[in-house]
């Protein structure tokens, strides 16, 4: 089946820039999706970039994809330690027939 | 304007038993859809709904079922619960079926004892 894939963690320094990686498998989403959660919460949309868009930037974030090597990255300038939190890729597989399909999460820890 | 509600936020039922969660989707948004969240699995796609139909079905057992209403509003049901439907459900709306922004609820945890 598709299959979305992020690293676990990341560990930044307050003010510093952090970037989230992910990598997906279905060559036909038609969306590419950024969520966050924070403990005990549901999915707050941070952003999402439509497939053939190769940048998106909305204030803090910004986001790349490279469509030929599917890949995606969330680019988050100035981390605060609100920015804590677990941070999921999602892909609209077969142009939203099976949902969204989402990475594991990555957990985004700041450093003081 | 009011986001996805979901109701209730907690639920502790024991093996065997049935559960209805309830979701009301952003005011205009017709499409609800439902997904289930564990440690172990992550999100996972339950079913769609639009217009009073489910449209679209994720690979869950048939002890899993769902309907929308005319006012758009979701229940989901699960019959003969087991140990491993302890999970987060999610609801999230969009205006239409495969529209890209798509709001989630804050959940519903139920855990089966």
């Amino acid at each position: 089946g598709e299959d979305v894939e992020q690293s676990l963690f990341l560990s930044v320094r307050e003010g510093d820039s952090s970037v989230i990686n992910c990598t997906y498998t279905d060559s036909s989403s038609t969306y590419l999706y950024w969520y966050k959660q924070e403990p005990g919460a549901g999915l707050q949309l941070l952003t999402y970039i439509f497939s053939n868009m190769d940048m998106k930037q909305d204030q803090r974030l910004t986001v790349l994809l490279n469509k030929k090597d599917k890949h995606l990255s969330l680019r988050i300038a100035d981390t605060q330690t609100g920015d804590s939190a677990i941070y999921f890729c999602a892909e609209s597989s077969r142009g939203g027939a099976d949902g969204l399909t989402f990475g594991k999460g990555t957990h985004l820890i700041i450093q003081p | 304007k009011a986001g996805v509600t979901q109701t209730p936020r907690y639920l502790i039922k024991t093996r065997g038993q049935q559960v209805t969660l309830s979701c009301s989707p952003i005011s205009g948004h017709r499409s609800v859809s439902w997904y289930q969240q564990t440690p172990g699995q992550g999100l996972q796609f339950l079913f769609e709904y639009f217009s009073e139909t489910q449209r679209n079905k994720g690979n869950f057992p048939g002890r899993f079922s769902g309907r929308q209403f005319s006012n758009s509003r979701s229940e989901m049901n699960v019959s003969t619960l087991e140990l491993g439907d302890s999970a987060l459900y999610l609801c999230a709306s969009s205006l239409e079926l495969a529209r890209a922004e798509q709001f989630f609820g804050p959940g519903t945890r139920l855990t089966v004892l």
